[in-house]
């Protein structure tokens, strides 16, 4: 079975450029995640969908960040324009539908975001 | 929201020898204790999780426990060996139910060292 795909692998870019991040889950994972994960930390969640709809992006800085799962499977996450703080390890996970038990989330190898 | 402390930051043992790494979280709703290992440059990969329903899981060298009252578990590896280097990532979450199910909060890592 495939892993969760995430590309690029690695980016660099000048600050105040766009950038953009693109995921495809595990066949059948209805639940989708992306994570920020800075040098030394756990990741920290941006957004959650399940399905198409985003239930939970709380922690997703909306002035400059935008995500989107169109058709319930991949996702795209975009940042514009983007930060020196934005350098980060940006993962994407997914997990069966957490609705009626514990989710379980695999995660992908990550895009490298470095902003000069 | 739920909040996740890890300890040590950092450990270093002789191979041969048992390490252990603990965390303690605030809320009591979280059900989902799930421990991630990430080598450096790679994904993190789920190695064990724990359900409040148990007390104790083993799967060959490694095993977790929880301590509901406490609010605190433990991930436990004995017979160290050199491959187990990595940093190591507890999270919690809740599961069905709770408001914000799905989320995982993640600790701030501990990077274990297995000396030959």
């Amino acid at each position: 079975e495939a892993g969760v795909v995430q590309s690029p692998r690695y980016k660099i870019i000048e600050k105040k450029q766009p950038v953009a991040f693109w995921c495809n889950p595990i066949s059948g994972h209805n639940t989708l995640y992306w994570y920020r994960q800075n040098l030394g930390q756990g990741p920290e969640l941006l957004i959650r969908y399940e399905n198409e709809e985003a239930v939970d992006d709380s922690q997703l800085p909306k002035d400059r960040f935008s995500a989107e799962r169109l058709k319930g499977v991949d996702s795209t996450l975009k940042i514009q324009p983007a930060e020196l703080g934005d350098s980060a390890v940006y993962l994407c996970a997914s997990s069966l539908a957490p609705r009626h038990s514990y989710n379980e989330q695999f995660f992908g190898p990550g895009t490298r975001l470095t902003v000069l | 929201g739920e909040n996740v402390e890890q300890h040590p930051s950092t450990l270093s043992v002789q191979e041969g020898d048992s390490a252990v790494i603990k965390c303690t979280y605030s809320d009591s709703a979280s059900n989902y204790f799930p421990w991630y290992k990430q080598e450096l440059g790679k994904r993190p990969q789920l190695i064990i999780d724990i359900r409040s329903n148990v007390g104790e899981k083993k799967d060959q060298r490694i095993a977790v426990t929880l301590n509901k009252t406490a609010k605190h578990f433990s991930l436990h590896i004995t017979e160290t060996q050199p491959e187990d280097s990595a940093v190591y990532f507890c999270a919690a979450s809740t599961g069905a139910g709770g408001t914000s199910y799905g989320k995982l909060t993640f600790g701030q890592g501990t990077i274990l060292t297995v000396h030959p």
